[in-house]
């Protein structure tokens, strides 16, 4: 158990709809990462945040978007969903902002239909 | 284009032999080099790393080799184990102010009893 928490673990949703990832880091990491795993692909960092404020970003698409609250979670929203969204989406946590180990969640599964 | 890649999808060995997953990369100013690993219906978790300024570091059963000249990356697994069978990935830090990390596409690796 890496100590940083998804939720939910599957998620199944049609075309066009929004939805809401959220992640609880690990207690006492204040940088949180957001990556997407699509089919057969490797792991595509899409942004971090470190104490609330974006870090860095990635190729995250604009109908994507993602915020660090003041207790530290962090939520991900997706809009418009397409069907190529479909795929796992992890978040990492780390106690400092340049840090290569990094803790992840289990992961959401988003099935868009 | 992808920054980091992982030739090969899958290998398998027996238990007992050496294990050994490659990664190429393109950039020759990242500065530190990771291996993950992934168990099914789990998030990745950090298996090791090696600085740009070494060409090999160990941990237990596990090695990594830094090749500069060739931008080529390895991990020898002696011995493997059944348990070792997992989803490889190797990674790149893209930058060294931010976690921001870079995967390749992953190698399943299957470790025969």
């Amino acid at each position: 158990d890496s100590g940083v928490t998804q939720t939910p673990k599957h998620l199944i949703t049609a075309t066009g709809q929004r939805v809401t990832l959220r992640c609880s880091p690990r207690s006492g990491d204040l940088s949180v990462y957001w990556y997407q795993q699509s089919l057969d692909q490797g792991l595509q960092f899409l942004i971090q945040y470190y104490n609330g404020e974006e870090r860095a970003k990635g190729n995250i698409l604009e109908r994507f978007s993602a915020q660090q609250f003041p207790d530290l979670h962090s939520e991900l929203n997706l809009s418009s969903l397409e069907l190529g969204d479909s795929a796992l989406y992890f978040c990492a946590s780390s106690t400092r902002p340049d840090r290569y180990e990094q803790y992840f969640g289990p992961g959401t599964r988003l099935t868009v239909t | 284009d992808q920054q980091v890649k992982q030739n090969s999808p899958s290998l398998s060995v027996q238990e007992g032999r050496i294990s050994i997953l490659n990664c190429d990369y393109t950039n020759s100013m990242f500065d530190y080099f990771l291996w993950y690993k992934k168990y099914p219906a789990e998030g990745p978790t950090f298996l090791i790393s090696i600085s740009s300024i070494k060409d090999k570091n160990e941990d237990g059963r596990f090695t990594v080799f830094l090749n500069k000249s060739a931008k080529h990356l390895s991990l020898h697994i002696v011995p493997s184990q059944p348990g070792d069978s997992a989803v490889y990935f190797c990674a790149v830090k893209g930058s060294s102010n931010t976690g921001k990390l870079i995967f390749g596409q992953g190698t399943t690796l299957q470790v025969k009893p």
